[in-house]
Order: C-alpha cells, then sequence, then structure tokens
C-alpha cells in the first residue's frame, strides 16, 4: 500500500514569491493534516480536514497561506507572499475514520522549504 | 507550563544501555498517548501508542503515570540504529470533537559503539 507521498520534496525560492506543496493521503483516508516545523522548534499542526472541508484551522500562522483539498483526495499549500520565517520542513499526515480518538497518522516525507 | 514537554537531549549511551526519556503533558483531559521516531530528514513513524498504564515492545516500553501527567519511553539494550529523535505525540480534542495533536520538542538519543 502506498503511504502519504508530498511533492515536491525541496523548495528553495526567494522572498515574495508563491509556492505550493502537494500531499497525497493514503487512499481513503478522511483525515488529511498539515504540519510545519521550524528549525529548532517542535512541529506545530496547522490544519485539518476531513474530506474536503476543512475541520480545524486555528494552527494556520496568517492569511498569506492557503490550503485547499478539492474532492478530498489530495491537498495542496499555498504561501503567497513567501517570507524568510516560512523556511522549514511542512509535513503532511493522513488517518482514518472520523478523527476522533486516538488513530494513528501516517506522516509522509515531508517538503524542506527555504526562503532566500 | 508547555503543553507537551520533553529534555531535547542530546542522550549519548553506548550500546547495550537502557536509556529512559519522559515527557509531561500539560491536559489532564488527555485518554491515549504516542511515541513517534523520526531519523535524520525524514517524517516521525509511529513507535508505540499508549492507551493505559503502559505498553511493551521487544526492547521498547512505554509507561503513562496519569497522576503526575507524564510518559515515559523506556529502551533496554540500545543498538545503533536506535539512534533517533523520539517524539511524544499527545492528541486532544478540538472545539469540533475532532483530534488534535501536540508535539513535543523531541529528544535525541545518540547510541556510541
Amino acid at each position: 500500500e502506498a503511504g502519504v507521498t508530498q511533492f515536491p520534496s525541496h523548495s528553495v525560492i526567494e522572498k515574495g514569491q508563491t509556492v505550493t506543496l502537494r500531499c497525497d493521503p493514503i487512499s481513503g483516508h478522511d483525515n488529511l493534516y498539515w504540519y510545519r516545523r521550524v528549525m529548532g522548534k517542535e512541529i506545530k499542526f496547522l490544519l485539518h480536514f476531513v474530506k474536503e472541508s476543512k475541520q480545524d484551522e486555528s494552527g494556520m500562522p496568517n492569511n498569506r497561506f492557503l490550503a485547499e483539498r478539492t474532492g478530498g483526495t489530495y491537498s495542496t499549500l499555498k504561501v503567497q507572499p513567501a517570507e524568510l520565517e516560512d523556511s522549514g520542513v511542512y509535513f503532511c499526515a493522513s488517518s482514518q475514520g472520523p478523527g476522533q480518538g486516538g488513530n494513528e497518522q501516517f506522516f509522509g516525507p515531508g517538503t524542506r522549504l527555504t526562503v532566500l | 507550563r508547555k503543553e507537551v514537554e520533553q529534555d531535547p537531549g542530546p542522550f549519548n549511551v553506548p550500546e547495550g544501555a537502557t536509556v529512559a526519556f519522559n515527557c509531561t503533558y500539560s491536559n489532564s483531559a488527555s485518554q491515549s498517548f504516542f511515541w513517534y521516531r523520526q531519523d535524520c530528514r525524514k517524517e516521525p513513524k509511529l513507535l508505540m501508542s499508549v492507551y493505559s498504564s503502559g505498553n511493551e515492545d521487544g526492547r521498547f516500553t512505554a509507561q503513562l503515570n496519569r497522576a503526575s501527567q507524564y510518559i515515559s519511553l523506556l529502551i533496554r539494550d540500545s543498538k545503533l540504529s536506535d539512534s533517533a529523535t523520539y517524539l511524544c505525540v499527545v492528541p486532544g480534542m478540538n472545539s469540533g470533537g475532532y483530534q488534535k495533536v501536540t508535539f513535543g520538542t523531541g529528544t535525541k538519543l545518540q547510541v556510541i559503539p
């Protein structure tokens, strides 16, 4: 069974540019999560989709970040315009079920974003 | 108090040693807990789940102390391949009743030959 995949694996852009990250969850997983790890800090929650709906986006840093999950399959996370502090590793995770309780989240390999 | 707190380490231990990490959490309502392992430049992967007082899997033992609100991970007979960062993950519920997890900063373990 294919795991969670993310594209690209690395992205280097200049401040002010736009970048779009993609996540393909495990097939059949309704829950899709985006996380970010800034260097030296803990992994932080950004948002949670249940199918195509944003269930919780309380972790989104500001309105420069836009996440979508069209059709409840893959998801994109767009950063526009990118700032230096957006650099970090962006992880996507997916899980089965309604998202309640302690369902295991399966993580993608992450996208390493560097903003120069 | 931080939601999830871990000693960042690094813990440098010789092969064969026993090492233990602690993780404290602030949400007394949390029911389940996870230890994830993250290798350098890789994604986190589930190592163990803890739903009651503890869980044991081979050389790994996770224990939960609800009264003191901490979980621990014990690794016996350390192997070189155990070198990684160990993340304490505490799920909770958001206002909509869905799972929301909080990560600790991770504890780095380096097993030395």
